[in-house]
């Protein structure tokens, strides 16, 4: 029974560069969410997704990042042109409805480090 | 708008003493609250929520929760320490939304309170 699995758990690109995050929600779940977490901060929401819909992007930057989550397959972010000061932990969290009253599930994250 | 303030960056406890991880929030309905718990490289596991009903909410490990409406709190509590609670413990809101408002969907979070229980 499988949680969320994020890929890859540590990912270190060059400026410039992209960097491709992934995220395979619970089984059974439809609703995807990714956060991003700077040292010894908490976690602050990027997007929110359905399959193969965006339904709230209000934390994520107009430029250079983009999300997806398609019909097959895991949910993506992408961050094109990467900058040092996207170094950080990015986590992706997953439920089953999107009400609010039910927890989230969250991943391992991935260690994005711009070198 | 919704937040979350977590005003201890670190709580220290002696090993079988009583913790307290204080949260306060805000929002313009009624919230969810929930408490999760980060060990080193991991990600957040959930503890307990809080979204109607009995003000104290009973979660894993052992620990406790107490829903204050006048105060707009819900500081995680644990009757007795153990080493192994130590991790980084992070609070979060929703706000109590209908379905269809975006702003019911996003867990808002708390900086993080940082717990070492030492033996």
């Amino acid at each position: 029974n499988a949680g969320v699995m994020q890929n890859p758990r540590h990912l270190v690109r060059r400026r410039g560069q992209e960097a491709r995050l992934r995220c395979s929600p619970m089984k059974g779940h439809s609703h995807v969410y990714w956060y991003r977490q700077l040292p010894e901060e908490g976690l602050k929401f990027m997007v929110y997704l359905q399959k193969e819909n965006i339904i709230d992007e209000s934390g994520m930057p107009k430029e250079r990042f983009s999300a997806e989550f398609p019909k097959e397959g895991p949910s993506i972010l992408r961050i094109q042109q990467v900058v040092r000061g996207d170094s950080a932990a990015y986590f992706c969290a997953s439920s089953p409805y999107g009400q609010g009253n039910q927890p989230q599930h969250f991943g391992d994250g991935t260690r994005l480090s711009i070198l | 708008a919704q937040s979350v303030a977590q005003p201890e960056d670190q709580v220290n406890v002696a090993e079988g003493n009583p913790l307290t991880v204080k949260c306060t929030y805000s929002v313009s309905g009624n919230p969810y609250l929930f408490w999760y718990v980060q060990y080193p490289n991991r990600g957040l596991q959930f503890l307990l929520k809080y979204i109607t009903g009995d003000n104290l909410v009973k979660g894993s490990y052992g620990f406790e929760a107490e829903f204050n409406k006048s105060q707009t709190s819900f500081h995680l509590k644990k009757p007795s320490a153990l080493v192994s609670d130590s991790a980084l413990y992070f609070c979060a809101v929703r706000d109590n939304a209908p379905m269809g408002n975006n702003a019911g969907n996003m867990l808002t979070f708390g900086g993080g309170t940082r717990l070492m229980v030492k033996p």
